[in-house]
């Protein structure tokens, strides 16, 4: 199956410090990737969806000016936690589409902010 | 983006055949039914997906019912590593996929 990455794994950073998360899709284009954000024994909540060149809608209640999403090329789409708080502490996962039926999930990145 | 319903856990005995239910009564014509897993600190894994027909793939077989207002994941012989939280999800035209609470799947020895 198609492979995702994402990078760091995981991050610790101070508050008020900004911090950017990467997703690659690694052996195919994804044309369209997408953003979660799961706090502990919750499910996964959709953040924003981008495509490739253009930019990401968010779902209500995100703050676009401080979850910032680029989505450069076909294989690469990053993540920018701005000014991070404590309460933006939470694990953030990416997906990637290549528009046929699967989304590939990364692995995950683990962020703490102290 | 239409909702699903899953019981919130349940267990299984190792090599045993597991079904896991979803209801999803409000499903659209063009809604395909997903199926996706996670193991705890760990990003979703497919499982199977189906629009009318019951699919099987190497991991599971997805049950679908004539009226498509409910499915079943079935897993033929449970192992411990089937233990996760297993997601069923409708994914409309959008693609987006929104998920539930999911059923958390015990595998007991």
């Amino acid at each position: 199956g198609a492979v995702v990455s994402q990078h760091p794994s995981r991050v610790i950073c101070k508050s008020g410090t900004s911090v950017k998360i990467e997703c690659r899709s690694l052996d195919f284009q994804a044309t369209t990737m997408f953003w979660y954000r799961q706090f502990p024994k919750q499910s996964l909540m959709l953040m924003a969806t981008s495509n490739e060149g253009s930019k990401a809608t968010y779902e209500q209640g995100v703050e676009k000016d401080k979850f910032l999403i680029n989505h450069a090329s076909l294989t690469l789409s990053t993540l920018t936690v701005t000014s991070a708080h404590p309460e933006d502490s939470s694990f953030y996962i990416c997906s990637a589409s290549d528009q046929v039926y699967e989304q590939y999930f990364g692995p995950g990145t683990r962020l703490t902010v102290t | 983006d239409a909702k699903t319903t899953q019981p919130n856990s349940m267990e299984s005995n190792e090599e045993e055949p597991v079904h896991l239910p979803c209801n999803h009564s409000t499903i659209s014509g063009t809604d395909y039914i997903h199926w996706y897993r996670q193991l705890p600190s760990q990003g979703p894994e497919y499982v199977i997906h189906g629009l009318t027909s019951n699919v099987n793939n190497r991991m599971a077989s997805l049950a679908i019912a004539e009226d498509r207002k409910s499915s079943t994941l079935i897993l033929h012989r449970a192992t411990l590593r089937d233990a996760a939280v297993y997601y069923c999800i409708l994914r409309g035209n959008t693609g987006k996929l929104i998920f539930g609470q999911g059923t958390t799947l015990q595998v007991k020895p």
